[in-house]
């Protein structure tokens, strides 16, 4: 069964540089999360989308934006990087808003 | 106020060997779901198994249930017949009622590391 793909897997960036995490949700979902897991810690909710609207916001920076576009792949912008931004992100989709929500593999980012 | 406990940072079970993962939640919603992941070491975040505050009977998928005491806000889950691909850490989470909340929260996680 099609799973949700991220891409980078990996990406390294410097501080102060920008960086841009896809993710295609699986066939027919409609509705994207994403989710940062620091280093050691479990994985914290950054936002969410369905149907190309957001639909909720938990602790994501000012520095990050994200959207969902027409084909429902979902993309995260992250600018300023700080030392601090260093985790695995975690791209998740469902078929519906309260349906399970199936994570794909994340994309680690470093940030020196 | 955290919402989702787990108490045990880390376990270790025999091959073969039941194993229970501790799991209590805190809410006033009256709907709401519970979910349990796993996270191997290379990364990923597995789904295992949900239950629904309504669901009357526990879930089962396969080698894993579900111990829903709601009266007790716990959500234990048991993985029977352990393997060592069962080697990992384990998430507890929970998503809340409300109409625009459609997060996860997450408990810290429970390793468990079955040996041969």
């Amino acid at each position: 069964a099609a799973g949700v793909i991220q891409s980078p897997r990996h990406l390294i960036k410097e501080k102060r540089e920008t960086a841009t995490l896809k993710c295609y949700p699986i066939p027919r979902h409609d509705t994207v999360y994403w989710y940062q897991q620091g280093p050691g810690q479990d994985p914290q909710f950054l936002i969410s989308f369905y149907e190309k609207m957001q639909s909720d916001k938990g602790s994501i920076p000012d520095r990050f934006s994200a959207q969902q576009f027409s084909d429902y792949h979902s993309e995260l912008n992250m600018s300023s990087l700080e030392l601090g931004d260093s985790a695995l992100y975690f791209c998740a989709s469902s078929a519906a808003p309260l349906g399970t929500q199936y994570f794909g593999p994340g994309t680690r980012l470093l940030v020196l | 106020a955290q919402k989702i406990t787990q108490t045990q940072p880390g376990m270790f079970v025999q091959e073969k060997e039941a194993v229970t993962l501790d799991c209590t939640y805190d809410t006033s919603d009256q709907s709401y779901g519970l979910f349990w992941y796993k996270q191997p070491s290379s990364g990923e975040m597995i789904f295992l198994i949900y239950q629904g505050s309504y669901d009357e009977q526990n879930a089962t998928e396969g080698r894993y249930s579900l111990n829903f005491q709601k009266a007790r806000k716990s959500a234990n889950l048991v993985i029977s017949a352990s393997q060592l691909g069962d080697s990992a850490m384990y998430f507890c989470a929970m998503r809340e009622g409300g109409s625009n909340d459609y997060k996860l929260s997450f408990g810290a996680g429970t390793t468990v590391t079955v040996r041969a």
